[in-house]
């Protein structure tokens, strides 16, 4: 079964960079499609960008200048910077396996991490 | 605002059936597959309908998805009092290039 797992800063203060790392078990991250998804507090689920194995990125529109999402075959992770952030990105961010391309095949879901901004 | 347009609230009591409608447009519900999600209090979303109207390993025929044009829903027949739980629709998006979530919809078992 696979499992994903996010680690990462908590807090972190307006201007500084977000950074976090999904760590998949179970299965290769040689295939499919990584994804970072988040849901600020009482609202509904953004999607943030994936990567995949081969280098190939995509990012939402209204994150693409601040968003970078890198995978590592040797360590089975992926991870997420987010540059410049301020209090809009307090929230819980979730990795997740997308199971094909041009899809919202969400099958796989890390439990999640809360990082909140505040100075 | 989200791209997909879900209703804020649905009930229902034990044993009822309920339906939970999500639309969207030509991009993205019309020419594409629909995905739902149910986020039970505190956990993270889980994949109940792919493609659709397929169900994942585990979850019940008691909920099923269809989709018409660029408009879909989900039913849950046989509610429980664990089916209480925020349910988001999902597609991709071709004009994103990107996949696009629904507002979400709480549902409450009265």
């Amino acid at each position: 079964q696979v499992q994903l797992h996010e680690s990462g800063p908590g807090q972190l203060k307006p201007s500084e960079t977000l950074s976090l790392t999904c760590t998949v078990s179970g299965g290769s991250i040689s295939s499919f499609f990584w994804n970072w998804i988040r849901q600020s507090p009482g609202k509904g689920l953004e999607w943030i960008g994936y990567g995949y194995y081969s280098g190939t990125t995509n990012y939402n529109p209204s994150l693409k200048s601040r968003v970078t999402i890198s995978v590592d075959t040797s360590k089975n992770q992926f991870s997420l910077h987010l540059t410049s952030v301020t209090a809009a990105d307090t929230a819980v961010y979730y990795c997740a396996r997308q199971n094909g391309g041009s899809s919202a095949d969400f099958d796989f879901w890390g439990r999640g991490t809360l990082v909140t901004v505040s100075s | 605002q989200s791209v997909l347009t879900q209703p804020p609230s649905a009930s229902g009591t034990p044993g009822q059936t309920v339906t939970i409608s999500c639309s969207g447009s030509r991009s993205n519900l019309g020419n594409n597959f629909v995905y739902w999600f149910q986020q039970l209090p505190g956990a993270a979303p889980k994949l109940l309908i792919y493609r659709s109207n397929q169900r994942p390993s585990g979850v019940p025929d008691r909920i099923s998805g269809s989709k018409s044009g660029a408009s879909a829903s989900l039913a849950i027949s046989g509610l429980r009092s664990g089916d209480e739980a925020d349910y988001y629709c999902a597609s991709w998006d071709d004009s994103l290039s990107g996949p696009v979530f629904g507002g979400g919809t709480k549902l409450t078992i009265l």
